[in-house]
């Protein structure tokens, strides 16, 4: 068991600069979220979805697409880069009768 | 009222000393306060979490303490270790109203424990 996994690890961007990045969970979750975290401000959600081809918007959606084209697939799509954007991103997901969210590693963004 | 307030920001403990971090919460419609830990370079990954039903819910050296009327929760982490040194985040969520039960984070205390 994998858990959640995220990729790519680190990435470097220019403004303008369009990406996205891949949450894979293997647990079977219905539920999936993308958080930013950035120094003192915490964990914030950016999108989440509760089951494959539906997404809702987070507390800090602006800038962000998320796609959930298979249950075990979340992904956060950046389409024109700013420096406001660097950040920490993690993914998370969790079983729909239960409240614990699993997290993965993170994937550290830096647009320049 | 969707903010949880987490002090400290920072926390320097002797080695078995006791850790106490504070959250405090608005919404009263909360019903599940769970509390992260997450050390550089990883993911958060869940500690210990409490419903407002109880008032303290003990693991190990971990124990939340749960105050509802003054819509406060706190982690006690007893006999401290430096390998409990990591960022702490208190949470809180809500199963209805379209929340899906998502979490709401404070902003984390870096806990340092000094040997």
């Amino acid at each position: 068991n994998a858990g959640v996994t995220q990729t790519p690890k680190f990435r470097v961007l220019k403004t303008g600069q369009s990406m996205t990045l891949l949450c894979a969970q293997d647990m079977n979750h219905e539920y999936m979220y993308w958080y930013r975290q950035d120094p003192g401000m915490g964990l914030r959600l950016i999108h989440y979805s509760v089951g494959e081809g539906t997404t809702a918007k987070g507390e800090v959606p602006d800038g962000y697409n998320v796609s959930r084209l298979k249950k075990q697939n979340f992904l956060l799509g950046l389409e024109s880069a700013a420096p406001s954007q660097t950040s920490v991103y993690f993914c998370a997901s969790r079983f729909w009768k239960e409240d614990t969210q699993y997290f993965g590693p993170g994937t550290r963004l830096t647009v320049l | 009222q969707q903010q949880v307030k987490q002090s400290p920001q920072s926390l320097i403990v002797q080695k078995g000393g006791i850790s106490i971090i504070n959250c405090a919460y608005e919404n009263t419609a909360f019903d599940y306060f769970p509390w992260y830990q997450q050390f550089p370079g990883k993911g958060p990954a869940l500690l210990i979490a409490i419903r407002p039903d109880v008032s303290e819910k003990k693991e190990g050296r971990f124990t939340i303490s749960f105050n509802k009327s003054a819509k406060q929760f706190s982690l006690h982490i007893m006999d401290s270790q430096p390998g409990d040194s990591a960022t702490y985040f208190c949470a809180a969520s809500m199963n209805y109203g379209g929340s899906q039960g998502n979490l709401i984070f404070g902003k984390g205390t870096k806990l340092s424990v000094k040997p």
